[in-house]
């Protein structure tokens, strides 16, 4: 079986632009959470998604923004890119959304420029 | 109150060594502690986790002890390899909240 898949591996943006982030859970899994991890830091929780519902939303400006799709794929958006949003985007998928049951991707290494 | 602290920073054991890492954490209504591994370019891999109910949780090599009353709980690596050289990460969540809150990350090096 496939492991979560996200999609670019790597992108450089300016600032200002605009940036979408895919992810694809494993397949059956109905919610997606997305993280943010600062180099050299944890992942911050940015959202969580399930069954195409925002359950969850971490301490993120209204730049940030996601949805997900009926076949439970996600994209993250992020609009007026700061320095600041260079980062490693990580997806996780889990069933239910239940923490003890994520898996996560490999990550979209961000580059602002 | 929603930090979770991770500690070392940094790690070097020998081979066959014990890794330590400690977590502390202040928000009482946190009921999940689990242990992330990631190598470099790779995502979090969930390694082991313990729930409230319980002092310690041993998996392989890997072992959770978790003191309620200190609100702390550390992993420890036994017989450590240099295949378990990565950054390790503990976190924590609460109920139906599942906002997991991620310590700094400790960088442990095994060397052979």
């Amino acid at each position: 079986d496939a492991g979560v898949t996200q999609s670019p591996t790597h992108l450089i943006k300016t600032r200002g632009q605009h940036v979408t982030l895919r992810c694809s859970p494993i397949s059956g899994h109905k919610s997606v959470s997305w993280y943010q991890q600062v180099l050299g830091q944890g992942p911050q929780f940015i959202f969580q998604y399930y069954e195409k519902e925002e359950r969850g939303r971490g301490n993120f400006p209204d730049r940030f923004s996601a949805r997900q799709f009926p076949n439970y794929s996600s994209e993250l958006n992020v609009n007026a890119l700061l320095l600041g949003d260079s980062a490693l985007y990580l997806c996780a998928s889990s069933l239910t959304g239940s923490t003890d049951t994520q898996y996560f991707g490999p990550g979209t290494r961000l580059t602002v420029l | 109150q929603q930090q979770v602290k991770q500690s070392p920073q940094s790690l070097i054991v020998q081979k066959g060594g014990i890794s330590i890492i400690n977590c502390a954490y202040e928000n009482t209504a946190f009921d999940y502690f689990p242990w992330y591994q990631q190598f470099p370019g790779k995502g979090p891999a969930l390694l082991i986790a313990i729930r409230p109910d319980v002092s310690e949780k041993k998996e392989g090599r890997f072992t959770i002890s978790f003191n309620k009353s200190a609100k702390q709980f550390s992993l420890h690596i036994m017989d450590s390899q240099p295949g378990d050289s990565a950054t390790y990460f503990c976190a924590a969540s609460r109920g139906s909240n599942y906002q997991l809150i991620w310590g700094a990350g400790t960088k442990l090096i095994i060397k052979p």
